[in-house]
Formats: C-alpha cells, sequence, structure tokens
C-alpha cells in the first residue's frame, strides 16, 4: 500500500517548456486535490477533483490543467511553464472528509 | 490575502515541556479546523481535526483548542518529544477547499 505517489521528485524547465505532473492513489479515495507551496506563502490549492469525471478550479488555477484519469490518476499539466510556477508541488486524496487528506512525498519544480 | 495565520515561523521547546503552536484566521464561514506535520522531503500527514462547534479536541498528546469569538485556534503537544521536531501547518476548511497557514518550525531539544 504505497499511499498517494507523485513522479517526478524533481523537475528543471526552461521558460515556455509543457510538462506533466502524475499523482496516484491506492486508497480508492473519491477525491484527489493538487496543491503548490511556496517560501512564505502555506499550501494553495491549485485544482481538485471530488469524484472520477470531475474537476473544479482551487484558489490558484491559472496556468495550470487537470486531468481525472481514472479513480487512481490525477494529473496536472504546465502547457508553458513561467518562472512564477517555480514551486513545491504536492497531490493529496481524500475519502470523503476533505479535511482529512492524505498527501504525496512533492516534485520540486524550477522553471528557468 | 491570507486567510488563515501562523504569526509564528519557529519555536524551539525542552523535551517533555508543553509545546503550543497557535493559528488565526480571518473568515467566520470555515466548518472545520485541522493540524498537519510535515518533515522534510515528505508530504503534510493529518494530526487532529475539530470542528467549528466545538471548543476542544484530544488524541493522546495532541489537543486542539477553539476560540471562535477571537478566531483562534490553538495545538498543545504534551509532553513534547524530539521526534515531534517538525514543521506544523494550521489549516481550515470551507466550500470544499482547505485553507492552509504559513507553518511553525517546532524544535524540540532533547
Amino acid at each position: 500500500n504505497a499511499g498517494v505517489t507523485q513522479t517526478p521528485k524533481f523537475q528543471v524547465l526552461k521558460t515556455g517548456q509543457s510538462m506533466t505532473l502524475q499523482c496516484a492513489q491506492d486508497m480508492n479515495h473519491n477525491s484527489m486535490y493538487w496543491y503548490r507551496q511556496d517560501p512564505g506563502m502555506g499550501l494553495r490549492l491549485i485544482y481538485y477533483s471530488a469524484s472520477e469525471g470531475t474537476t473544479d478550479k482551487g484558489e490558484v488555477p491559472n496556468g495550470y490543467n487537470v486531468s481525472r484519469l481514472n479513480k487512481r490518476e490525477f494529473s496536472l499539466r504546465l502547457e508553458s511553464a513561467a518562472p512564477s510556477q517555480t514551486s513545491v508541488y504536492f497531490c493529496a486524496s481524500s475519502a470523503i472528509r476533505i479535511y482529512e487528506q492524505y498527501f504525496g512525498p512533492g516534485t520540486r519544480l524550477t522553471v528557468t | 490575502d491570507q486567510q488563515v495565520k501562523q504569526n509564528s515561523p519557529s519555536l524551539s521547546v525542552q523535551e517533555g515541556r508543553i509545546s503550543i503552536l497557535n493559528c488565526d484566521y480571518t473568515n467566520s464561514m470555515f466548518d472545520y479546523f485541522l493540524w498537519y506535520k510535515k518533515y522534510p522531503a515528505e508530504g503534510p500527514t493529518f494530526l487532529i481535526s475539530i470542528s467549528s462547534i466545538k471548543d476542544k479536541n484530544e488524541d493522546g498528546r495532541f489537543t486542539v483548542f477553539l476560540n471562535k469569538s477571537a478566531k483562534h485556534l490553538s495545538l498543545h503537544i504534551v509532553p513534547s518529544q524530539p521526534g515531534d521536531s517538525a514543521v506544523y501547518f494550521c489549516a481550515a476548511s470551507v466550500s470544499n477547499n482547505l485553507f492552509f497557514g504559513t507553518g511553525t518550525r517546532l524544535t524540540v531539544i532533547p
């Protein structure tokens, strides 16, 4: 039982490049989330998926797209990376109660 | 504008003593409050929560207190142990959104 896994762990992109961050959970959770953590800002919600087939914007969705591929997987795509997207990205999942979320180990992304 | 604030970036406590971490919030619509703990290079882990209709919740060494009139919550850890050294995030939920504070780094000195 791996919980929530994220790939890659580290990534360096040049401005304008695109990439997809992958997230998978094996806990049969309905809801999944993407956050970013910046110094002095705490974690901020980018997008979430309350159930398979649905996605909704969070606090900071601009510059990102998401896909809930199936119940297990929720990916985050940067179409044209910008230096302002340099951050640590966390994926999370929850069963019923939104606040009891289980987090992955994070992806550290640097955009130069 | 931060809706959940942790004004102390760091806290050091002797092993065996009480650790008190504080958090303030601005949105009176928050319905659940919680604390997460984070070790380096790992994701946050859920620690304890409290509903907005309660004022105290206890789980072993961890107790969370909620003062709605002051829009303030705190986490008490008694007794503190070296393994408690981590970054603690306060968070609050409303309308399928979870808002996090900026975190407090707790160091428990053996």
